[in-house]
């Protein structure tokens, strides 16, 4: 069965050093989203992107966060630099296109010291 | 206010109760409602979903949703130990894009 992989699942870094986190979406899958999921609250949308092109950053603190999906296929998001607040699970998702089911990764749980 | 409120809990019950899960939503546009169940150090997966008023059921799972009221439900019958999870509602509007709640841990105890 077809799976969203990311990778790392967990990483442990200290403040103000730089982060990255890649998302392998479904095969076919035109759009790829990221989440930050804050423990005890929901996953909340940091940007999507339709193919290589970005749809909705509104979210994204644009200051330290960026994403890319340069080929339309995997995406990196980092995190520049990383403050103790980022402390997060960050969860890619994807789906064939904007109007079908989200299937999502298994995510990567950050730790920021 | 947020745009979507649930239940917190956390819930425990004993294996075979009835679940209700509920979640409050402010903004009328949304249209679909869904449900996820979210395993510990998992990515949430779609449970149920639904774009309407009234009940949809799958196997032990009812969702509900009152957009007069503003309201959805999801009802677990016969809970077993397996359900012990997070559930997320999500609503979305037209765009699709995807408003969580903040989740509701449930624990089914054997």
């Amino acid at each position: 069965e077809a799976e969203v992989a990311q990778s790392p699942r967990y990483k442990i870094t200290e403040k103000s050093q730089a982060v990255a986190f890649w998302c392998d979406p479904i095969s076919g899958h035109a759009t790829l989203y990221w989440y930050r999921q804050i423990l005890g609250q929901g996953p909340e949308l940091l940007v999507q992107f339709q193919d290589e092109s970005v749809v909705d950053d509104s979210q994204l603190p644009k200051d330290r966060f960026s994403a890319e999906r340069l080929k339309g296929v995997d995406s990196t998001l980092k995190i520049q630099p990383a403050e103790l607040g980022d402390s997060a699970m960050y969860l890619c998702a994807s789906s064939l296109t904007s109007y079908n089911e989200q299937f999502f990764g298994p995510g990567t749980r950050l730790t920021v010291l | 206010q947020k745009e979507v409120e649930q239940d917190p809990g956390p819930l425990s019950v004993p294996e075979g109760a009835i679940v209700s899960l509920n979640c409050t939503y402010s903004n009328s546009a949304f249209q679909y409602f869904m449900w996820y169940r979210q395993y510990s150090r998992k990515g949430p997966e779609l449970l149920m979903y639904t774009y309407s008023s009234g009940n949809k059921e799958d196997g032990r799972f009812t969702a509900q949703v009152d957009k007069s009221s503003k309201y959805i439900s999801l009802f677990i019958r016969d809970s077993q130990p397996s359900d012990s999870a997070t559930y997320l509602c999500a609503i979305a509007g037209s765009a699709r894009q995807l408003t969580f709640g903040s989740g509701t841990q449930l624990t089914v105890l054997p």
